[in-house]
């Protein structure tokens, strides 16, 4: 079955205490994305990736880091996570043409991921 | 950066009713995309639909590049449809913005 999965779908953490959250896509996608989404403000896009090795700021980067080390795998790193970034966030996936300017296709998301810091 | 607005915010409907939701964006766009995210919080793409006119069964949506605007339409609404709509347009390589949503509920 086509999907993306993200792992955990739910994690209550402390402020400070590493954490990342997987995100895999078994479509063979060349673009893959991060986004939080908040009450009142929608969905917000924080990195993502046209291919391998290469990763691009969205609107909200900040206290996030993101690797493409391999095609299907994409995952969000929070180093000192605060309560700031509690929400829920989406990995998605979609085809890609490299060099293309508009190159994002109809985008898969995964389930969520919903993050409390406190 | 650029701006996308939907309205309406919120749209209440009889089961059976069609509406129109529409979303203007503010500058030029390599594409656009349409979402229901269903009230378990799941997203699924609708559209993609960077010009043109699609159809999918009792949906179908119009983006009038020139014009900066889409409409998606939903026709013989069921209580099904109920959820967020939110439609997304990508201005330069990758990056999307997505607009506030218009929330939908349909009453049986």
């Amino acid at each position: 079955e086509a999907q993306v999965t993200q792992n955990p779908r739910y994690l209550i953490t402390v402020t400070g205490k590493k954490l990342t959250v997987t995100c895999s896509q078994n479509m063979n996608h060349e673009y893959m994305s991060w986004y939080r989404q908040d009450p009142g403000l929608g969905l917000r896009q924080i990195y993502y990736s046209m291919n391998v090795e290469v990763t691009d700021k969205g609107d909200v980067p900040e206290g996030y880091k993101v690797s493409r080390k391999e095609k299907r795998n994409f995952p969000l790193i929070l180093e000192s996570p605060s309560p700031n970034q509690t929400s829920l966030y989406f990995c998605a996936s979609s085809f890609a043409l490299a060099g293309v300017p508009s190159s994002s296709y109809e985008q898969y998301f995964g389930p969520g991921t919903r993050l409390t810091v406190t | 950066g650029i701006q996308v607005e939907q309205s309406p915010p919120d749209l209440i409907l009889q089961e059976g009713a069609n509406s129109t939701l529409r979303c203007n964006f503010s500058d030029s766009v390599n594409n656009l995309q349409w979402f229901h995210q269903n009230p378990w919080g799941q997203l699924i793409n609708l559209f993609y639909i960077p010009s043109g006119t699609k159809q999918n069964g009792r949906l179908s949506a119009t983006t009038v590049a020139t014009e900066r605007y889409s409409l998606l339409y939903i026709s013989s609404s069921q209580t099904t449809d109920s959820g967020v709509y939110f439609c997304a347009v990508e201005s330069q390589g990758g990056k999307l913005i997505f607009g506030q949503g218009t929330e939908l509920s349909v009453k049986p």
